[in-house]
């Protein structure tokens, strides 16, 4: 089973930075990685496909970037919207379709 | 507008069983594969089960495996899991997904609660 370990565990960030979070894998996964958004109280939110692939409606602020093993997210200037929890999930090896642990993204 | 809803969670007593449905909407429900994803309260995303678009193939994580089972109806738009030998950690919120390319979750439901207690 592919391991996938997000960094950092919290992020504090001001509305208007930029703000990047990590996705490593434990084995290649090719670029075969989604980033997901999930604001308390509502489903997870498809941002991101094929490392780097906007999904419908996900704005240009929300980019995703790596192969292999590294992932990065960036969101270029943060909204108050944004403020979330967010997930990378492997699907090149699977079952299991593996998920990081998430990264929150908090108001500095 | 794709639409997925969720129901049949409840409380449930260790050992006990439970079906939970997902009814779809707003795209070609036999065209895709279907999802089960859950997330204890508080904690991460974890797969569950996959089921072909027309049922022909299922998988399961480890940890559900011999007591989950995955189904559908095409017929009625309709996803299923049954539950069945409940244990206290599979207490969670269980949302069903439509898979999309190689098995990422382009849609998700609003998710149905399950809590295992005595």
């Amino acid at each position: 089973e592919i391991v996938m370990t997000q960094s950092p565990a919290t992020l504090s960030v001001s509305p208007g930075e930029r703000a990047t979070l990590s996705c490593r894998a434990s084995q290649s996964v090719s670029s075969n990685l989604a980033w997901y958004q999930q604001k308390p109280g509502q489903a997870p939110r498809l941002l991101i496909y094929g490392a780097s692939t906007r999904a419908t409606g996900i704005p240009a602020r929300f980019s995703g970037s790596g192969s292999g093993t590294e992932f990065t997210l960036t969101i270029s200037s943060l909204q108050s919207e944004d403020f979330a929890v967010y997930y990378c999930q492997q699907y090149n090896n699977w079952p299991p379709a593996t998920f990081g642990q998430g990264t929150r993204l908090e108001i500095k | 507008e794709v639409q997925l809803v969720e129901s049949g969670g409840v409380v449930v007593q260790p050992g006990g069983s439970l079906r939970l449905s997902c009814a779809a909407s707003g795209f070609t429900f036999d065209d895709y594969a279907m999802h089960w994803v859950r997330q204890a309260p508080g904690k991460g995303l974890e797969w569950v089960s996959l089921i072909s678009w027309d049922g022909g193939s299922t998988y399961y994580a480890d940890s559900v495996k011999g007591r989950f089972t995955i189904s559908r109806d095409n017929s009625k738009n309709s996803l299923y899991l049954q539950m069945n030998s409940l244990r206290a950690e599979d207490t969670a919120l269980y949302y069903c997904a439509k898979a999309q390319g190689g098995n990422y979750f382009d849609y998700w439901g609003q998710g149905t609660l399950v809590t295992v207690s005595s």
